[in-house]
């Protein structure tokens, strides 16, 4: 069945600290990928997207992902966390026939001081 | 550009009753929308498909009868909760854009309570 997984459902880290949210999917084949906060009560902002080419990213407010196909993975990250990260992460699939989106089911970001 | 309005961002209905959200594509011509639905703390799980001029295609398990799709123009689509009851209280967000080019843009989402 197809799919898109975020295993960590809350992640914690301290201002500063490096960051890595997970996303794997099950697709017959690469699907068009993308990575979407969203703050609380709010829409989603789009913070970056893979289609083809190269396979790191990057996006908006200093975040990157890594597509990996061997893995199936397009993991998220960002060196350096601050305090205005902490929102809900999602990752998102589109296939490449078909244009709906279908998201993971997100991964909580708390920032401590 | 690619921006994406959705009316009202909150509304509180009594059951029984029906309720119109609205999503407008503001700088740019969307035939195809997409609504979603999004419970406290979960993802968002899509309902359905809105396209322009024809008629909505809905996801397993959506009823279309309760969720009444119109997408008339090819700046507007509505989602109707028809009907509403307490158990399609919820955060109801849509979606357009240019897939290939940038992606979705979604809409600052609704938040219905049915009291």
């Amino acid at each position: 069945a197809q799919s898109v997984t975020q295993p960590d459902i809350h992640i914690t880290v301290s201002e500063g600290a490096s960051l890595e949210l997970r996303c794997n999917y099950s697709y017959g084949a690469t699907p068009y990928l993308f990575w979407y906060v969203q703050s609380p009560g709010q829409g989603l902002q789009l913070l970056l997207k893979y289609f083809s080419g190269d396979t790191l990213v990057q996006g908006i407010k200093g975040f990157e992902a890594e597509f990996k196909r061997s893995q199936s993975s397009f993991n998220l990250r960002k060196p350096s966390v601050h305090w205005s990260d902490a929102a809900e992460y999602f990752c998102a699939v589109a296939r490449r026939n078909n244009n709906d989106m279908r998201f993971g089911a997100g991964t909580r970001l708390t920032v401590k001081p | 550009g690619a921006v994406v309005s959705q009316h009202p961002s909150w509304v509180i209905c009594k059951s029984g009753t029906s309720v119109k959200i609205e999503c407008r594509s503001l700088d740019f011509q969307a035939t195809t929308m997409f609504w979603y639905r999004q419970f406290p703390k979960q993802s968002l799980m899509l309902m359905a498909t809105s396209n322009e001029g024809s008629k909505a295609t809905y996801e397993q398990g959506v009823e279309k009868d309760k969720f009444l799709i119109n997408h008339a123009s090819l700046t507007l689509s509505t989602l109707t909760v028809t009907s509403a009851h307490p158990e399609d209280s919820s955060f109801y967000i849509c979606s357009a854009g240019n897939l290939k080019e940038y992606g979705y843009t979604f809409g600052s989402g609704t938040r219905l309570t049915v009291v």
